[in-house]
């Protein structure tokens, strides 16, 4: 299975900042996800990370708010820019592992509080 | 695009009690994934399972496709099963997964 980390696992920012959450595979993938969890929901998809060409974003989600890059088949980031306490939540951002049976692993999440 | 229904919402049993967890989604898929998020955020596969039946210990999930659910049963539960269990067919239109809300379970000792 894949093995996922992300940086940091949790952060208190305050508003109107940005913070640039990292995610590392350990073997290459071509379909990498990000979700958001707020507070008592479930997850939600914001974008699919492209490698070499721009993300593909859900209704509902901006690449100006969410900036995505993926340099390679192994990394990504997310941006979450000029915060709110709304944008209080978990982002996760996970993969699908096609060495298999194109199950999808999760990252351990960044817990993200604006103040 | 795909809905997804997850029955019971809440849940408390006692330690050694029995559980069965249900997921109707509504239209047909081809992959179904069953999580279980623990009290600190973590994500933890239980079972890949779009069909058939699947058993991993004391947990056995069972995906009918043809009628549009799934079922997530646990034996002989245990406190560290305590957390939420999420139900996930793949059926968003960039090939993620759609989450239900959720089974938020509680196992008192």
């Amino acid at each position: 299975s894949a093995v996922i980390s992300q940086k940091p696992s949790r952060d208190i920012c305050q508003r109107g900042t940005s913070l640039t959450i990292q995610c590392q595979v350990d073997s290459q993938v071509t379909m990498m996800f990000w979700y958001r969890q707020q507070p008592g929901q479930s997850l939600t998809l914001i974008a699919t990370a492209n490698q070499g060409s721009e993300a593909t974003y859900e209704s509902g989600f901006v690449i100006d708010k969410f900036p995505i890059s993926r340099p390679n088949l192994t990394f990504s980031t997310l941006t979450v820019s000029n915060m709110s306490p709304e944008d209080s939540s978990i982002y996760l951002c996970s993969v699908e592992w096609t060495y298999t049976d194109d199950e999808q692993f999760f990252g351990p999440g960044t817990r993200l509080t604006v103040l | 695009g795909i809905q997804v229904e997850q029955s019971p919402p809440d849940l408390i049993l006692q330690e050694g009690a029995n559980s069965t967890l249900r997921c109707n989604f509504s239209d047909s898929v081809n992959n179904l994934q069953w999580f279980h998020q623990n009290p600190w955020g973590q994500l933890i596969n239980l079972f890949y399972i779009p069909s058939g039946t699947k058993q991993n210990g004391r947990l056995s999930a069972t995906t009918v496709a043809t009628e549009r659910y799934s079922l997530l049963y646990i034996s002989s539960s245990q406190t560290t099963d305590s957390g939420v269990y999420f139900c996930a067919p793949r059926g968003g239109s960039q090939g993620n997964l759609i989450f239900g809300k959720g089974t938020k379970l509680s196992v008192k000792p």
